[in-house]
């Protein structure tokens, strides 16, 4: 059971939106720390997609968006693409002086 | 460019130990704290903890108390994870991860997979 909750899959065509939730808790995203994202193609290491809610590292595509409201937090997927079929993940930190993930979004291209 | 390379794949009996090295470049190793993660076949990501990379203090989570070790060689850039006592649940992919300003991990190793069969 993870600290984080995420929806197990979400699904869209190519050049739809798609979005992922992550809900956490007071403990974590509703104390006030950042949530990041991460995106792990098959096979892959995971790769910092969003960090610090809203924020893209460079070289990752203005496509990807996120967002944080009270204690959830959401990727937005915009112009969705093939190559964007993969496992995402989001992570925070928790007042228990501990790092958490979400259970992990599959995100299937039709 | 910052990159973080892990050790080769494992095969390990029960009972066995094995040690997961992670070799750091591109950046100055002593100034960011590195993390452990744990992926089990088919399964989501778990953080089992980090090391201060300056002072070499670990800090592990639930459930990776006891048979993980984990250590530095700052001469050579590089942390280690160590698992004794192995058990056929420890087979997993692990992954170090380099940690960000804001507890983010912006960089991964490519992931060492320990399998633990008899």
């Amino acid at each position: 059971q993870s600290v984080l909750t995420q929806p197990p899959s979400v699904s869209g065509a190519p050049g739809q939106r798609v979005t992922i939730s992550c809900t956490g808790s007071s403990s974590n995203i509703g104390a006030g720390y950042d949530v990041h994202w991460y995106q792990q193609l098959p096979g892959t290491a995971p790769k910092l997609l969003i960090y610090g809610n809203s924020n893209r590292p460079s070289g990752v595509p203005d496509r990807f968006s996120g967002s944080k409201s009270g204690s959830s937090a959401s990727l937005a997927i915009t112009g969705l693409q093939a190559e964007d079929g993969a496992d995402y993940y989001c992570q925070s930190y928790d007042s228990s002086l501990r790092k958490v993930f979400g259970g992990g979004t599959k995100l299937t291209v039709l | 460019q910052v990159q973080l390379v892990q050790s080769g794949s494992e095969l390990k009996k029960p009972g066995a130990s094995v040690k997961v090295s992670c070799k750091a470049s591109g950046y100055t190793f002593t100034s960011y704290a590195m993390n452990w993660v744990r992926q089990a076949p088919g399964q989501g990501l778990e953080w089992m903890g980090w090391i201060n990379s300056n002072t070499g203090n670990p800090t592990f989570a639930q459930g990776f108390t006891g048979r993980f070790v984990f250590s530095l060689d700052t001469s050579v850039s590089t942390a280690y994870l160590q698992i004794s006592s192995l058990k056929a649940e420890d087979t997993a992919v692990y992954y170090c991860a380099r940690e960000g300003a804001n507890y983010e991990f912006d960089y991964w190793g490519q992931g060492t997979l320990v399998t633990v069969s008899s």
